[in-house]
């Protein structure tokens, strides 16, 4: 079984550029998640999906960053214009509800963006 | 607010030593814990999870870990470690359904042969 696919791996860029990351999560997978791991400290949720609707955001800093989910597979974020402090690994992941045993997280491997 | 704590950032043992991994967490309602781990340039990957009856989980890889609630900890261990195990691991809380889950800061953990 394909795992959590992300692109770019690496991203450098300057502050004020815009960029974009890609996430194609494993087949049958309705929920998909954002996350943002700064250096040093344990991954953030910054939005989920179900399917192509979003449960949660309200950790996504909205004023600059945003992200969709066409069809309620792929899904991209989005940043613009970046800031330094959005340095960090973007990692996504997505889940498959079980009963009984809820939603297991599967992530891929992140995308580590550095703002110059 | 619910949050985790990993009073440890570096731990180094040596292969074949037993390993202690510390979790304190802080959640306003049944808590339902995890343990992550993740290997350079890797996502992470679920080691265990507890969401009720036994305290003490079985997980993948020889990891085990003990839930106790008057403690608020979660603690995981191991009595064998291999080189293969060095990583970074996350402990983390969250609802019964798996979504939301807050981490930990996490903990390096290096292996001397």
């Amino acid at each position: 079984e394909a795992g959590v696919a992300q692109s770019p791996r690496y991203k450098i860029i300057e502050k004020r550029q815009s960029v974009a990351f890609w996430c194609n999560p494993i087949s049958g997978h309705a929920t998909l998640y954002w996350y943002q791991q700064i250096l040093g400290q344990g991954p953030k949720l910054l939005i989920q999906f179900q399917n192509n609707g979003v449960v949660d955001d309200s950790q996504l800093p909205k004023d600059r960053f945003s992200a969709e989910r066409l069809k309620g597979v792929d899904s991209t974020l989005k940043i613009q214009p970046a800031k330094l402090e959005d340095s960090a690994v973007y990692l996504c992941a997505s889940s498959l509800f079980v009963s009984g045993g809820g939603h297991e997280q599967f992530f891929g491997p992140g995308t580590r963006l550095t703002v110059l | 607010a619910q949050s985790v704590t990993q009073p440890d950032i570096h731990i180094t043992v040596s292969e074949g030593a037993s390993l202690e991994l510390r979790c304190n967490y802080s959640y306003g309602a049944t808590p339902y814990l995890f343990w992550y781990v993740q290997s350079p340039g890797q996502g992470l990957q679920l080691l265990l999870k507890y969401f009720s009856g036994d305290t003490l989980v079985q997980g993948i890889k020889g990891f085990e870990a003990e839930f106790k609630r008057s403690q608020s900890s979660f603690n995981l261990r191991k009595p064998s470690v291999h080189w293969s195990d060095a990583a970074e691991y996350f402990c983390a809380v969250g609802p019964g359904d798996g979504n939301k889950l807050v981490f930990g800061a996490g903990t390096i953990l290096r292996v001397k042969s």
